[in-house]
């Protein structure tokens, strides 16, 4: 099993819709878990900590399900500026670095 | 905010050559990042840094070595450069332990030829 899993996509979704991505993560023992944003051509930008509660951020929830290792994005009423590729971010690996996934690429359309 | 920066966006070589990717920040963190991406392989770690001086290596460290003289600056060396080292290159920083996300520069797109 790979360390963090996404299904690449493309979701290709109208705009105003929900859309969700979920991540799983072969370490059990991880503590730290987070969702990046990356735009063609750009760097990764930080788009929220996911914490075991579950937290949310405006249009954006992160939720963590320990139990079944994964991890989840929800998208409510996406924009066109949400096209991207969303990472799922791990802490793993052999020494406790961060774990970045390949990304689910994201295309709202008008 | 924090602000990474790396020395160049583009960058073209050949092959052979000693190749120097410098980073940059300025938040104080303690730990530094080299990453490289390359299209259906993601983000794989290259070398990092928790200190001045120090350096461990990440997944995929052949072919590179590291220097960090100063906290805010973590440079990446291509000893001989070659066209399998062709990708883009980006440096991150965070502080404290490992728990803390990563903040990254803007990436340098390194064609060698």
């Amino acid at each position: 099993r790979k360390e963090v899993e996404q299904d690449p996509g493309p979701f290709n979704v109208p705009e105003g819709a929900t859309v969700a991505f979920n991540c799983t993560y072969s370490n059990s023992a991880s503590q730290s878990f987070f969702w990046y944003r990356q735009d063609c051509r750009k760097e990764p930008k930080l788009l929220m900590s996911v914490y075991s509660s579950g937290n949310e951020d405006g249009r954006f929830t992160a939720q963590l399900n320990r139990a079944s290792q994964y991890i989840s994005l929800l998208i409510r009423d996406s924009k066109l500026s949400d096209s991207a590729t969303y990472l799922c971010v791990v802490r793993g690996g052999s020494q406790g670095n961060l774990i970045f996934g390949k990304g689910t690429k994201l295309s709202v359309k008008p | 905010d924090v602000k990474v920066t790396q020395s160049s966006r583009y960058l073209v070589k050949r092959t052979g050559e000693k190749v120097f990717l410098e980073c940059v920040q300025d938040m104080d963190h303690e730990n530094m990042f080299w990453y490289r991406q390359d299209p259906g392989l993601g983000l794989r770690l290259i070398y990092f840094s928790y200190d001045v001086k120090m350096k461990e290596k990440g997944d995929i460290p052949e072919g590179y070595s590291v220097s960090r003289e100063k906290k805010e600056r973590f440079s990446l060396i291509l000893e001989s450069a070659s066209t399998n080292q062709t990708s883009m290159y980006l440096c991150a920083s965070s502080y404290g332990t490992f728990n803390q996300p990563q903040h990254f520069g803007d990436g340098t797109r390194l064609s060698i030829l």
